[in-house]
């Protein structure tokens, strides 16, 4: 139980297009999804949550305008990188969030690496 | 923001000794999470804490949510080769407006030779 999964796994593009990021809960329902970047080397660096039928909440020094979310159900969420340039290359990894009775927990997807150019 | 403090940073291991790494907090956690990610994987779940002084085991993973809930450590037994990865801790603070957030530790590094 408890799966998350990405789409696309990696993916190539041109520096100036948008590249969209899927993240579906595919055995349980998560209002809470989280998106992450992560360099080479280096811990998870939360970008935004993602909250469904609201707006995202974003860290301090996201772009909000950069990164797109839509939350649109309770098992998918999406990250648009817009005009993406060659700095936005990275690891991006999203989480949902699921209640147990002893608290809340998080699982990761299997993350998507993204390669502009 | 809370900063989570990991250690060791790597460690270089042989195959079937045992293995210990910790975090800890300036500020408390109501959760304790602990992760392995391998090269271009995103983090899979090992053990989830959920109560100060909880001490879960997982396989031959035990993880200890500390008394003060401001540190946890894990344990792995008997060390083999496909332990290799990273792994990080992460916890989960009170209320408020990072409620349901993740802190991460900087991870460790773990190596096993056979």
């Amino acid at each position: 139980g408890a799966v998350v999964s990405q789409h696309p796994s990696w993916v190539i593009c041109k520096s100036g297009t948008s590249v969209k990021i899927e993240c579906r809960s595919l055995d349980f329902q998560a209002t809470t999804m989280f998106w992450y970047r992560q360099f080479p080397k280096q811990s998870l660096m939360l970008m935004a949550t993602s909250n469904e039928g609201s707006k995202a909440t974003y860290e301090q020094g996201v772009e909000k305008d950069k990164f797109l979310i839509n939350h649109a159900s309770l098992t998918l969420s999406t990250l648009t990188v817009t005009s993406a340039h060659p700095e936005d290359s990275s690891f991006y990894i999203c989480s949902a969030s699921a209640g147990t009775s002893y608290g809340e927990t998080q699982y990761f997807g299997p993350g998507t690496r993204l390669l502009v150019l | 923001g809370q900063q989570l403090n990991q250690s060791p940073q790597s460690m270089f291991i042989q195959e079937g000794e045992d293995v210990s790494m910790n975090c800890t907090s300036s500020s408390i956690f109501n959760t304790w999470l602990w992760y392995k990610q391998d090269p271009g994987e995103g983090p899979v779940l090992l053990i989830a804490l959920y109560k100060a002084g909880e001490l879960t085991s997982n396989g031959r993973l035990t993880a200890q949510f500390g008394i003060t809930r401001k540190d946890s450590f894990l344990n792995i037994s008997a060390s083999i080769p496909s332990d290799v990865g990273i792994y990080f801790c992460a916890g989960q603070p009170p209320g408020g407006t990072s409620y349901g957030k993740l802190t991460f530790g900087q991870g460790t590094i773990l190596t096993v030779h056979p």
